[in-house]
Protein backbone atom coordinates (compact mmCIF):
# COMPACT_ATOMS: atom_id res chain seq x y z
CA UNK A 1 0.00 0.00 0.00
CA UNK A 2 1.04 3.67 -0.72
CA UNK A 3 1.03 5.87 2.08
CA UNK A 4 0.19 9.53 1.91
CA UNK A 5 1.47 12.36 4.43
CA UNK A 6 0.09 15.92 4.48
CA UNK A 7 1.56 18.49 6.33
CA UNK A 8 1.28 20.43 7.71
CA UNK A 9 -2.45 19.34 10.20
CA UNK A 10 -3.83 22.26 10.54
CA UNK A 11 -2.54 25.60 8.57
CA UNK A 12 -4.19 29.48 9.85
CA UNK A 13 -3.88 31.74 7.00
CA UNK A 14 -5.39 35.23 6.66
CA UNK A 15 -7.80 35.94 4.05
CA UNK A 16 -5.93 37.00 0.73
CA UNK A 17 -3.09 35.09 1.79
CA UNK A 18 -1.46 32.33 0.39
CA UNK A 19 -1.53 28.70 1.44
CA UNK A 20 0.67 26.01 0.57
CA UNK A 21 -0.14 22.09 1.37
CA UNK A 22 2.27 19.56 1.36
CA UNK A 23 1.92 15.62 0.37
CA UNK A 24 4.54 13.00 0.52
CA UNK A 25 4.19 9.73 -1.13
CA UNK A 26 5.88 6.64 0.40
CA UNK A 27 7.18 5.65 -3.11
CA UNK A 28 6.71 7.07 -6.44
CA UNK A 29 3.23 7.59 -8.09
CA UNK A 30 4.50 9.83 -10.94
CA UNK A 31 1.74 12.14 -11.79
CA UNK A 32 -0.87 9.89 -10.78
CA UNK A 33 -1.94 12.31 -7.55
CA UNK A 34 -4.86 14.27 -7.09
CA UNK A 35 -6.50 17.02 -4.71
CA UNK A 36 -9.89 16.95 -3.32
CA UNK A 37 -11.65 19.71 -0.92
CA UNK A 38 -14.07 18.98 1.88
CA UNK A 39 -16.57 21.08 3.60
CA UNK A 40 -18.20 19.81 7.03
CA UNK A 41 -21.15 17.37 6.21
CA UNK A 42 -20.24 17.42 2.57
CA UNK A 43 -18.86 15.04 0.25
CA UNK A 44 -15.20 15.76 -1.43
CA UNK A 45 -14.64 17.96 -4.49
CA UNK A 46 -12.14 16.96 -6.51
CA UNK A 47 -9.83 19.98 -7.41
CA UNK A 48 -6.63 18.66 -9.13
CA UNK A 49 -5.84 15.72 -11.10
CA UNK A 50 -2.61 14.34 -12.75
CA UNK A 51 -0.86 16.47 -10.13
CA UNK A 52 -1.24 19.84 -11.55
CA UNK A 53 -4.46 19.60 -13.89
CA UNK A 54 -6.98 21.86 -12.48
CA UNK A 55 -10.79 19.95 -12.79
CA UNK A 56 -13.52 21.39 -14.79
CA UNK A 57 -15.23 24.67 -12.83
CA UNK A 58 -12.37 24.84 -10.40
CA UNK A 59 -10.77 28.68 -9.99
CA UNK A 60 -7.62 29.41 -10.89
CA UNK A 61 -6.46 30.30 -7.53
CA UNK A 62 -5.81 26.50 -6.93
CA UNK A 63 -2.92 25.09 -8.60
CA UNK A 64 -0.98 21.54 -8.18
CA UNK A 65 2.48 20.83 -8.74
CA UNK A 66 5.16 18.11 -8.21
CA UNK A 67 5.68 14.17 -9.49
CA UNK A 68 7.30 11.41 -7.91
CA UNK A 69 7.12 11.66 -4.28
CA UNK A 70 5.99 15.08 -3.70
CA UNK A 71 3.18 17.50 -4.32
CA UNK A 72 1.76 20.53 -3.11
CA UNK A 73 -1.34 22.19 -3.45
CA UNK A 74 -0.96 26.21 -3.38
CA UNK A 75 -4.25 28.32 -2.67
CA UNK A 76 -3.58 31.72 -3.89
CA UNK A 77 -5.64 34.45 -2.20
CA UNK A 78 -7.62 32.55 -0.17
CA UNK A 79 -11.54 33.54 -0.18
CA UNK A 80 -13.65 32.68 2.77
CA UNK A 81 -15.20 29.37 1.36
CA UNK A 82 -11.73 27.89 0.62
CA UNK A 83 -11.09 27.22 4.43
CA UNK A 84 -12.25 23.61 4.57
CA UNK A 85 -9.67 20.22 5.00
CA UNK A 86 -8.05 19.23 1.74
CA UNK A 87 -6.84 15.71 1.15
CA UNK A 88 -4.54 14.31 -1.60
CA UNK A 89 -4.82 10.94 -3.34
CA UNK A 90 -2.63 8.95 -4.85
CA UNK A 91 -4.19 6.10 -8.14
CA UNK A 92 -0.82 4.75 -9.17
CA UNK A 93 -2.28 1.25 -8.13
CA UNK A 94 -5.12 1.16 -6.23
CA UNK A 95 -6.63 4.20 -4.52
CA UNK A 96 -5.28 5.86 -1.28
CA UNK A 97 -5.24 8.98 0.34
CA UNK A 98 -3.61 11.32 2.68
CA UNK A 99 -5.28 12.12 6.41
CA UNK A 100 -5.89 15.95 5.65
CA UNK A 101 -5.25 19.18 6.19
CA UNK A 102 -7.20 21.46 7.90
CA UNK A 103 -6.99 25.13 6.37
CA UNK A 104 -8.59 27.54 9.26
CA UNK A 105 -8.51 30.98 9.43
CA UNK A 106 -6.23 33.07 11.14
CA UNK B 1 -26.35 17.51 -14.38
CA UNK B 2 -25.43 14.04 -12.44
CA UNK B 3 -26.12 13.03 -9.30
CA UNK B 4 -25.66 10.23 -7.17
CA UNK B 5 -27.50 8.84 -4.08
CA UNK B 6 -26.78 6.55 -1.41
CA UNK B 7 -29.46 4.80 0.31
CA UNK B 8 -29.95 1.62 2.90
CA UNK B 9 -29.88 0.90 6.76
CA UNK B 10 -28.16 3.23 8.93
CA UNK B 11 -27.38 0.43 11.70
CA UNK B 12 -26.40 -2.77 11.31
CA UNK B 13 -24.85 -5.21 14.02
CA UNK B 14 -21.81 -6.46 14.63
CA UNK B 15 -20.95 -9.48 12.19
CA UNK B 16 -23.87 -8.65 9.77
CA UNK B 17 -23.43 -7.52 6.18
CA UNK B 18 -23.52 -3.96 5.55
CA UNK B 19 -25.66 -3.21 2.11
CA UNK B 20 -25.96 -0.66 0.50
CA UNK B 21 -27.04 0.84 -3.45
CA UNK B 22 -26.35 4.02 -5.04
CA UNK B 23 -28.73 5.12 -7.59
CA UNK B 24 -27.53 7.23 -10.30
CA UNK B 25 -29.56 9.79 -12.17
CA UNK B 26 -28.13 12.49 -15.25
CA UNK B 27 -27.56 9.75 -18.07
CA UNK B 28 -23.58 8.86 -17.69
CA UNK B 29 -24.43 5.42 -15.96
CA UNK B 30 -25.70 3.60 -19.50
CA UNK B 31 -22.83 4.86 -21.28
CA UNK B 32 -20.40 2.25 -20.19
CA UNK B 33 -17.37 4.61 -20.40
CA UNK B 34 -17.35 5.33 -16.02
CA UNK B 35 -16.10 3.11 -13.29
CA UNK B 36 -18.79 3.47 -9.92
CA UNK B 37 -17.05 3.73 -7.04
CA UNK B 38 -17.84 3.18 -3.07
CA UNK B 39 -15.70 5.44 -1.05
CA UNK B 40 -15.94 5.41 3.52
CA UNK B 41 -14.77 7.96 5.75
CA UNK B 42 -14.30 6.84 9.30
CA UNK B 43 -15.23 9.10 11.68
CA UNK B 44 -12.85 11.91 12.51
CA UNK B 45 -10.51 10.06 9.59
CA UNK B 46 -9.35 10.33 6.15
CA UNK B 47 -11.16 8.42 3.12
CA UNK B 48 -10.91 5.01 2.14
CA UNK B 49 -11.31 3.70 -1.12
CA UNK B 50 -13.22 0.63 -1.12
CA UNK B 51 -13.42 -0.88 -4.67
CA UNK B 52 -15.13 -0.27 -8.42
CA UNK B 53 -17.32 -1.98 -10.81
CA UNK B 54 -17.73 -0.96 -14.12
CA UNK B 55 -21.11 -0.88 -16.66
CA UNK B 56 -20.07 -4.49 -17.79
CA UNK B 57 -19.83 -6.04 -14.23
CA UNK B 58 -16.05 -6.14 -13.72
CA UNK B 59 -14.57 -5.01 -9.99
CA UNK B 60 -11.64 -4.05 -8.65
CA UNK B 61 -11.54 -4.27 -4.94
CA UNK B 62 -9.41 -2.74 -1.84
CA UNK B 63 -6.74 -5.27 -1.21
CA UNK B 64 -7.70 -4.74 2.93
CA UNK B 65 -11.43 -5.25 2.56
CA UNK B 66 -11.11 -7.36 -0.42
CA UNK B 67 -12.60 -10.93 1.51
CA UNK B 68 -15.61 -8.93 2.64
CA UNK B 69 -16.65 -7.06 -0.25
CA UNK B 70 -19.41 -7.76 -3.19
CA UNK B 71 -19.77 -4.81 -5.50
CA UNK B 72 -22.88 -5.47 -7.82
CA UNK B 73 -24.41 -3.65 -10.91
CA UNK B 74 -28.19 -3.32 -11.82
CA UNK B 75 -28.39 -1.64 -15.41
CA UNK B 76 -31.95 -1.54 -15.53
CA UNK B 77 -32.30 0.45 -12.17
CA UNK B 78 -29.07 2.67 -12.93
CA UNK B 79 -27.86 1.38 -9.84
CA UNK B 80 -25.00 0.15 -7.85
CA UNK B 81 -24.40 -1.75 -4.56
CA UNK B 82 -21.80 -2.77 -1.75
CA UNK B 83 -22.32 -5.68 0.54
CA UNK B 84 -19.39 -6.00 3.17
CA UNK B 85 -19.57 -9.00 5.61
CA UNK B 86 -18.87 -9.19 8.87
CA UNK B 87 -19.01 -6.24 9.82
CA UNK B 88 -17.81 -4.50 13.50
CA UNK B 89 -16.95 -1.16 15.01
CA UNK B 90 -14.28 -0.18 12.79
CA UNK B 91 -16.17 -0.41 9.92
CA UNK B 92 -18.46 2.62 11.17
CA UNK B 93 -18.71 5.34 8.44
CA UNK B 94 -20.16 7.88 6.08
CA UNK B 95 -20.46 5.46 2.92
CA UNK B 96 -19.94 7.46 -0.32
CA UNK B 97 -20.53 6.66 -4.11
CA UNK B 98 -18.73 8.20 -6.30
CA UNK B 99 -17.87 8.13 -10.35
CA UNK B 100 -14.41 8.12 -12.18
CA UNK B 101 -14.77 8.82 -15.65
CA UNK B 102 -12.76 7.81 -18.67
CA UNK B 103 -9.48 7.73 -18.80
CA UNK B 104 -10.75 5.82 -15.08
CA UNK B 105 -8.11 6.88 -13.30
CA UNK B 106 -8.97 7.02 -9.66
CA UNK B 107 -10.00 10.70 -10.49
CA UNK B 108 -13.61 11.02 -8.47
CA UNK B 109 -15.49 14.03 -10.52
CA UNK B 110 -19.40 13.24 -8.95
CA UNK B 111 -20.02 11.91 -5.16
CA UNK B 112 -23.02 11.02 -3.44
CA UNK B 113 -23.90 12.86 -0.35
CA UNK B 114 -23.03 10.32 1.98
CA UNK B 115 -24.84 7.81 4.11
CA UNK B 116 -23.61 7.40 7.73
CA UNK B 117 -23.57 3.62 8.26
CA UNK B 118 -23.37 2.46 12.25
CA UNK B 119 -22.19 -0.58 13.35
CA UNK B 120 -23.89 -1.51 16.75
CA UNK B 121 -25.77 -4.08 18.59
Amino acid sequence: EIVMTQSPATLSVSPGERATLSCRASQSVSSNLAWYQQKPGQAPRLLIHGASTRATTIPARFSGSGSGTEFTLTISGLQSEDFAVYYCQQYNIWPTFGQGTRVEIK
Amino acid sequence: QVQLQESGPGLVKPSQTLSLTCTVSGGSFSSGDYYWNWIRQRPGKGLEWIGFISYTGSTYYNPSLKSRIIISVDTSKNQFSLKLSSVTAADTAVYYCARDPPPNTFNFDYWGQGTLVTVSS
